[in-house]
């Protein structure tokens, strides 16, 4: 159980362009959804925290009016990375976790994006 | 600053060998440790987790220790596979009440070889 799908799993297109990435727990609801970034050979670094039906928490230095996140339900979460460039290519992982402020419970992660600007 | 040390960078050993893989933290307030295997394309999947008052727990070949008073952690993989060719991730979650925040370590690349 506890199956979270990411989808695209790879995305390659033109400077300029929105990309929307979507986050979807499968077989639970998650109350609270991640978002992160992993450069190669880095570590994932977090980019928002969102909770089902509020704003999302986003980390120092994260722009939020170029990566939208919207979490409408218990089980999807969408990440908008708005007027993509070259900078912007990157895996995005996004994780999701039952219950809120629950720090045992485990975070499930998708198998991430490979978003790619040309 | 909170901060997530993991050693080696990269490791590459022998099918059948055993491996220990480090993580030093310094974070606070620490509330659990966990250990994930990143595969190479794929999100990371937990292997363990252990809170404060615990010093290790065993998930199949995989022994994970942690020294809370030294703050330090180790993964133990016994009679490595060629599957275990992976990242590992060391992440230590921080907080209290009502907000928890994991701190992410570098990984280490391990590479098993026939």
């Amino acid at each position: 159980g506890a199956v979270v799908s990411q989808h695209p799993s790879r995305v390659i297109c033109k400077s300029g362009t929105s990309v929307k990435i979507e986050c979807r727990s499968l077989d639970f609801q998650a109350t609270t959804m991640f978002w992160y970034r992993q450069f190669p050979k880095k570590s994932l670094m977090l980019m928002a925290t969102s909770n089902e039906g509020s704003k999302a928490t986003y980390e120092q230095g994260v722009e939020k009016d170029k990566f939208l996140i919207n979490h409408a339900s218990l089980t999807l979460s969408t990440l908008t990375v708005t007027s993509a460039h070259p900078e912007d290519s990157s895996f995005y992982i996004c994780s999701a976790r039952k219950t809120k402020n629950r720090e045992h419970q485990p975070q499930h992660f998708g198998d991430g994006t490979r978003l790619s600007i040309l | 600053k909170n901060q997530v040390e993991q050693s080696p960078q990269s490791l590459i050993i022998l099918e059948g060998k055993n491996c220990t893989l480090q993580c030093n933290y310094t974070v606070s307030p620490f509330s659990n440790l966990r250990w994930y295997k990143q595969d190479t394309g794929r999100g990371p999947v937990s292997l363990t987790i252990m809170t404060f008052s615990e010093n290790t727990k065993s998930n199949g070949r995989y022994t994970a220790t942690l020294d809370a008073d030294t703050k330090q952690s180790s993964l133990h993989i016994t009679a490595s596979q060629l599957s275990d060719s992976a990242s590992y991730i060391c992440v230590v979650s921080v907080g209290t009440g009502g907000s928890y925040i994991p701190t992410f370590g570098r990984g280490t690349s391990l590479i098993v070889h026939p």
